[in-house]
């Protein structure tokens, strides 16, 4: 079954400063997504990125990018230049290409922003 | 442009009553899905429906029914309210390609 682990409950970080989030994953399905979501206090989901199985390059999106190493099964999304507005948690998710196509999540990261 | 629109946004219940959660999206997504988040956890997956007139259980069904009226609508059902399911509920829904999902605004529920 594939599974999802985010092994930071919270990060404290300066403004301005490059922040990695960590993410890894269990799967046996070859084909499958990995996405990075936020969460403001509002609580709203809000996609950041997208990083399929067979991409050959790590994706990026503006400040954001993601780290693939797909051998050691992991997909740390690290935001460049934080701002205080990145404070939010922050999912990680999966899904397997076979079937149903659910979106598993990781427990999240609760990210602060110190000015 | 609505995309995923739930109701209620809150609802307070007393344990034993029933509701039904509804969920509409007008982005003519194949797939729906209903999860909840409780404090301090991520999403969890309660029913998913790969097509219209298909639905499947997922990581926590238990205590909820679900129903894929349309393309467009699935709502989730707490037939006997508990406390335990006091949570936030999102429904979501998605495309095979591109891969997207999309989710509501979520509804939080308190069931005392």
């Amino acid at each position: 079954a594939q599974k999802i682990t985010q092994t930071q409950p919270g990060m404290f970080v300066q403004e301005k400063e490059a922040v990695t989030l960590d993410c890894t994953y269990d799967t046996s399905d070859p084909s499958y997504g990995l996405f990075w979501y936020k969460q403001p206090s509002s609580g709203e989901m809000i996609f950041l990125i997208y990083q399929g199985s067979y991409d050959q390059q790590n994706a990026t999106e503006g400040r954001y990018s993601l780290n693939f190493q797909k051998a050691r099964k992991s997909a740390n999304l690290v935001i460049s230049a934080s701002q205080l507005g990145d404070s939010a948690m922050y999912f990680c998710a999966m899904r397997e290409n076979q079937g149903a196509q659910k979106l598993v999540f990781g427990q999240g990261t609760r990210l602060t922003i110190n000015p | 442009n609505a995309g995923v629109t739930q109701t209620p946004k809150f609802q307070v219940l007393k344990t034993g009553q029933s509701m039904t959660l509804q969920c509409a999206q007008d982005m003519n997504h194949n797939s729906m899905y209903w999860y909840r988040q409780d404090p301090g956890m991520g999403l969890r997956l309660i029913y998913y429906s790969a097509s219209e007139g298909t639905t499947d259980k997922g990581e926590v069904p238990n205590g909820y029914n679900v129903s894929r009226l349309n393309k467009r609508e699935f709502s989730l059902r707490l037939e006997s309210a508990a406390p335990s399911q006091t949570s936030v509920y999102f429904c979501a829904s998605s495309h095979r390609r591109p891969f997207g999902y999309t989710f509501g605004s979520g509804t939080r529920l308190t069931v005392v």
